[in-house]
């Protein structure tokens, strides 16, 4: 079965600049997470959705971040503007449900802010 | 609220030999317990997983794990290490219930399997 995909895979911006990351997750998974991991860090949940409601964003700088998950399939996350301390890799994962089902998670987008 | 402690931010070894990479839990609910790898520029991959029954968890590439719930410990084990096992590895847990079955990461420890 295909695997979470991310794109792009590195971007480079200068701060103040805006950025978008897109996540396709595996078919038929209605939980879908991402996750910022600064480096030397593990990864922290940014914000989780059911389907495309969100049911936890309570880590995520909503003063600058936004993520969407229209349709309940594909997912965006958003930065705007950016900031030096953004820097890290953003994951995506996903799975079937919550509890005990295994999250899988995608290649992730280096994000590298100047 | 839960947290995740890996001792040992970077662990050296010669191939061949024997590795263990320790994780000890805080959580106060029962937890689902995790081992991910991630591989240079690589997303994240599930290594193993405990949800219940018996303590001591396989899982692939010959890693093993024992949930120890009195220790809260959750330790990773391989009895031969070889040079394709370098790598970072993340502990988790997941609340079994009270929340939304987010993942908790440890730090990270990397695994350098010197020739």
């Amino acid at each position: 079965e295909a695997g979470v995909a991310q794109s792009p895979r590195y971007k480079i911006i200068e701060k103040r600049q805006s950025v978008a990351f897109w996540c396709n997750p595996i078919s038929g998974h209605a939980t879908l997470y991402w996750y910022q991991q600064i480096l030397g860090q593990g990864p922290k949940l940014l914000i989780q959705f059911q389907n495309n409601g969100v049911v936890d964003d309570s880590q995520l700088p909503k003063d600058r971040f936004s993520a969407e998950r229209l349709k309940g399939v594909d997912s965006t996350l958003k930065i705007q503007p950016a900031k030096l301390e953004d820097s890290a890799v953003y994951l995506c994962a996903s799975s079937l449900g919550v509890g005990n089902t295994e999250a899988f998670f995608g290649q992730g987008t280096r994000l590298t802010v100047v | 609220a839960q947290s995740v402690t890996q001792l040992d931010s970077q662990v050296p070894v010669f191939e061949e030999a024997p590795v263990e990479l320790r994780c000890n839990y805080s959580s106060s609910v029962s937890v689902y317990l995790f081992w991910y790898v991630q591989y240079p520029n690589q997303g994240l991959q599930l290594l193993l997983k405990y949800l219940s029954g018996s303590t001591l968890v396989k899982g692939i590439n010959g890693f093993e794990a024992e949930f120890n719930k009195s220790q809260t410990s959750f330790h990773l084990r391989k009895p031969s290490v070889h040079i394709s096992d370098t790598a970072e590895y993340f502990c988790a847990v997941r609340p079994h219930r009270g929340s939304q079955g987010n993942l908790i990461f440890g730090k990270g420890t990397k695994l350098s399997v010197k020739p």
